[in-house]
């Protein structure tokens, strides 16, 4: 079955640092790519997603390319704020007895120190 | 506004009793899914329903039972058999038919202890 790899967190940056978070999967056929965030205490929001290669998917000034040559979709931002600390989930969908379902990473937590 | 809610958002158990998880949606949303989240760990699906009166077990369904009564309800029961129910549950919902692309809208979760 398909599943998805994320950098072990936590990760720990200065405000207004580069951010990048990795994730790569493996997937039979053209699976749809997801970021979600969820922050302290709350459910998930998405955040980005992207539908096919060499899409860009954008959000709140992050940003994520599906890359299928590297079947990944890493995350980046390039001046990180105290308010992104949270943890941030890759995701894909799998066609699973006639339904897509949502493939998850295990989430990185990202710490944003001021 | 739609979205949806769980309640309640802290929930305690004695061990041995069953209990309910509320989850409800006004986004009009056919499918729905029950979610367990564990400390460092990624998202497991435990039941999903994409109708009224029809659902199917996901990953780790022991232990946990549902029902789907009305489209915007999804309530998730806990039982006894469940040997380690002490987690984050999270509710979700989604439009079906969307082919490849499976955007979830999630409730604020609730915690559950087990005493």
């Amino acid at each position: 079955g398909n599943s998805v790899t994320q950098m072990e967190g936590p990760v720990t940056l200065s405000e207004e640092a580069f951010l990048t978070i990795n994730c790569t999967y493996t997937a039979t056929g053209y699976p749809s790519l997801f970021w979600y965030v969820q922050y302290p205490g709350e459910g998930l929001q998405l955040l980005l997603k992207a539908t096919k290669a060499d899409d860009k998917g954008s959000n709140k000034g992050f940003e994520a390319t599906y890359r299928k040559e590297t079947t990944s979709f890493h995350l980046e931002k390039g001046s990180v704020q105290v308010s992104d600390s949270a943890v941030y989930f890759c995701a894909l969908t799998e066609l699973m007895d006639s339904n897509y379902q949502l493939i998850w990473g295990a989430g990185t937590k990202l710490i944003i120190k001021p | 506004d739609g979205g949806i809610t769980q309640s309640p958002k802290y929930l305690f158990r004695k061990e041995g009793q069953n209990v309910t998880l509320s989850c409800e949606q006004n986004l009009n949303h056919d499918a729905m899914y029950w979610y367990r989240q564990d400390p460092g760990q990624g998202l497991r699906l435990i039941y999903y329903s994409q109708i009224v009166n029809d659902f199917q077990k996901g990953d780790i369904a022991e232990g946990y039972s549902v029902s789907r009564e009305k489209k915007e309800s999804f309530p998730l029961t806990v039982t006894s058999a469940q040997k380690n129910p002490t987690a984050f549950y999270l509710c979700a919902s989604s439009i079906p038919g969307q082919g490849n692309y499976n955007e979830q809208f999630f409730g604020p979760g609730t915690r559950l202890t087990v005493l």
